[in-house]
């Protein structure tokens, strides 16, 4: 069964950074993109970023750029996403999710699978 | 970056209701967009993608239409369990963008 798994939820202060995984199984790693996607309380859903794992190919939202790292290891089937310099409206939950369309679409199709979200808690 | 004008952005219908949710793009997105559910708590569920396709083991009573800018997502008959948020998600070009949602409670 295609599955996303990700760590559990975090609390950090302004200004700290944070590294949340996310763990596929079920199906061939290498062979979808993984998107980002968050959730601030009570909001909508924010598109972040996607990574490919074949190629480490990477697009980012405007918003996100330069502040968001996405790395993967194949090894153990894993990406991951790394958000620096935390702010109080980073509080939400984050989400890793599969694209349905396989790496060698240049874009997407939607998302079919997705983690079980990771809370982020960012406060002094 | 493209807007997804989603309307309503609230609804109250009763069970056996059919409800209609609509979204906008802000230019042309040929058939690339998306609808999800989303209920309390849990991570979003993909519905429609391709504007009109049905992901394997959606209920058929709901159905997705639409081209070009402007999408609707239909539920014919709404059931108990569909009460829950919905968003349309554009995947045309990056960066990708959400709807708004659309809340659908219980009348």
């Amino acid at each position: 069964q295609v599955k996303l798994v990700q760590s559990g939820a975090e609390v950090k202060k302004p200004g700290a950074s944070v590294k949340v995984s996310c763990k596929a199984s079920g199906y061939s790693f290498t062979g979808y993109y993984i998107h980002w996607v968050r959730q601030a309380p009570g909001q909508g859903l924010e598109w972040m970023g996607r990574i490919s794992p074949d190629t480490g190919d990477r697009k980012f939202a405007q918003d996100f750029q330069g502040r968001v790292t996405l790395t993967w290891d194949t090894s153990i089937s894993t990406a991951y996403m790394e958000l620096s310099g935390l702010r109080p409206d980073d509080t939400a939950v984050y989400y890793c999710a599969r694209d349905l369309n396989p790496v060698t679409s240049f874009c997407c199709g939607g998302f079919d699978v997705w983690g079980q979200g990771t809370i982020l808690t960012v406060s002094s | 970056a493209i807007q997804m004008t989603q309307s309503p952005s609230s609804l109250s219908a009763s069970v056996g209701d059919r409800v209609t949710i609509t979204c906008r793009a802000s230019q042309d997105i040929r058939n690339d967009l998306g609808w999800y559910q989303q209920k309390l708590g849990e991570a979003p569920k993909l519905l429609i993608y391709a504007a009109s396709t049905l992901q394997s083991g959606v209920p058929s009573r709901f159905s997705g239409s639409g081209s070009g800018t402007d999408f609707t997502l239909t539920i014919s008959r709404l059931q108990l369990e569909d009460f829950a948020i919905y968003f349309c998600l554009q995947d045309y070009i990056y960066p990708l963008t959400f709807g708004g949602g659309t809340k659908v409670e219980i009348k």
